[in-house]
């Protein structure tokens, strides 16, 4: 089975730090872009940043909000790829989905984790 | 940057019924790169349709994409009790993807 697992997640002070691990299965890591998306309570989707294959340079894009605070990276012997995130402030509290960019997809997402819940508060 | 907005905000209606869901960029894009998804309570999204109009893989054909430019559209011809749940559309260009702010389908 085809699956995507987030970790990582919990309750930690703003200007603190934290790192989510997501871990694929049943596919071939290595060979997919990953994703990460949040939603903060209540609200919508929010692209934060994805990661490249290594055959696409394995380089990294990321949103405005995040970008100098966040990095993404990955570890495609363990099928692992992180989001480490910095510098946190309050309206980063979210759920944190990882998602898998389809080889068959036009950039859709067509493989997503359960989602990790970060809650950034004094 | 590409704004996507979705109207309505919320659709009532009854199992059975048609639902015509509206995303709007605010600048002319590719299909290509127009995803749509469907999200229920405290679950992750799912992918429904992709490069516009194509059914990603599983999706049941009573939901359908269309639409080119600016405007797209979402239909799912007969609404069964499953279907009822917040509905995103997503554009990816220059190595970033958009979000719409989603369209609530709710049991009428």
């Amino acid at each position: 089975e085809v699956q995507l697992v987030e970790s990582g997640g919990g309750l930690v002070q703003p200007g603190r730090s934290l790192r989510l691990s997501c871990t694929g299965s049943g596919f071939t890591f290595g060979d997919y872009a990953m994703t990460w998306v949040r939603q903060a309570p209540g609200k919508g989707l929010e692209w934060v940043g994805f990661i490249r294959s290594k055959r696409f340079g394995g380089t990294t894009e990321y949103a405005a909000s995040v970008k100098g605070r966040f990095t993404i990276s990955r570890d495609d012997s363990k099928s692992i790829a992180y989001l480490q995130m910095n510098s946190l402030k309050t309206e980063d509290t979210a759920v944190y989905y990882c998602s898998r960019v389809g080889l068959l997809t036009l950039y859709g997402m067509d493989v997503w984790g359960q989602g990790t819940t970060v809650t950034v508060s004094s | 940057e590409i704004v996507l907005t979705q109207s309505p905000g919320t659709l009532s209606l009854s199992p059975g019924e048609r639902a015509t869901l509206s995303c709007r960029a605010s600048q002319s894009v590719s299909n290509s790169y127009l995803a749509w998804y469907q999200q229920k309570p405290d679950q992750a999204p799912r992918l429904l349709i992709d490069g516009a109009s194509s059914r990603a893989t599983g999706i049941p054909d009573r939901f359908s994409g269309s639409g080119s430019g600016t405007d797209f559209t979402l239909t799912i011809s007969r609404l069964e009790p499953e279907d009822f749940a917040v509905y995103y559309c997503q554009h990816y260009a220059s190595s970033s993807w958009t979000f719409g702010q989603g369209t609530k389908v709710e049991i009428k």
